[in-house]
């Protein structure tokens, strides 16, 4: 069955350690993107890459990098630089072309607790 | 800018009852998209509906159907005969005209009483 993996599902580091969070997809997709979400909020648009090798900063970039080298995939880096990394962090994708039926298709998260 | 405004926190509902839970957007732009996702508590987005700016008919999938105003910008989710298994967060979201960039609102906790 396709759709997008995220590992580990539960991640723990210490304060000034870089983390790298994986996500892959094997439904086709061109656009990639990374959310953040905090208790009881809805979704912040950390990054996203609509075509390999290209990547666009969202509203809450900074202390996150990303990379996008193939299609299926596009990890995300949370850099000791990022103030407040604890969160829960999910992965999607969707196809490109004409129309705006495109839903978005989503991982089922990693949540990540930094000490 | 865009914004997907979601006004209720939280909403409870008797099951088998129908719920209608509120979202309002703004946008400059005359083509968009909207879509209603569900996320359980195990922390997965479910896609449920969609509704494009240009269609004609309120969009509907199974029991769940969009009521879209257009004129007053806003996209309402509507449960029909509410399932204990609807319990979970709610959230509007707009695809950005141009773009493959979607906005989200910041959701609506729906609690289903037995």
């Amino acid at each position: 069955d396709g759709g997008i993996t995220q590992s580990p599902k539960y991640l723990f580091r210490k304060e000034g350690q870089n983390v790298t969070l994986s996500c892959e997809q094997n439904l086709n997709h061109d656009a990639m993107y990374w959310y953040r979400q905090d208790p009881g909020q809805g979704l912040r648009l950390i990054y996203y890459s609509q075509i390999v090798n290209d990547f666009q900063k969202g509203d809450i970039a900074e202390g996150y990098s990303v990379s996008r080298e193939k299609k299926e995939s596009f990890p995300l880096t949370v850099t000791s630089a990022q103030k407040n990394p604890t969160a829960f962090y999910l992965c999607a994708s969707t196809k490109t072309g004409t129309g705006f039926t495109r839903e978005q298709y989503f991982g089922p998260g990693t949540r990540l607790t930094v000490t | 800018a865009q914004k997907i405004t979601q006004t209720q926190p939280g909403m409870f509902v008797q099951e088998k009852e129908a719920v209608t839970l509120d979202c309002t957007y703004d946008t400059s732009d005359p083509s968009y998209g909207l879509f209603w996702y569900k996320q359980p508590s195990s922390g997965e987005m479910i896609f449920l509906i969609y509704q494009g700016s240009y269609d004609q008919q309120n969009a509907t999938e199974g029991r769940y159907s969009l009521n879209f105003q257009k004129a007053r910008k806003s996209a309402n989710l509507v449960i029909s005969a509410s399932q204990l298994g609807d319990s979970a967060m709610y959230f509007c979201a707009m695809r950005e005209a141009g773009t493959y960039k979607y906005i989200f609102g910041t959701g609506t906790r729906l609690k289903v009483l037995a």
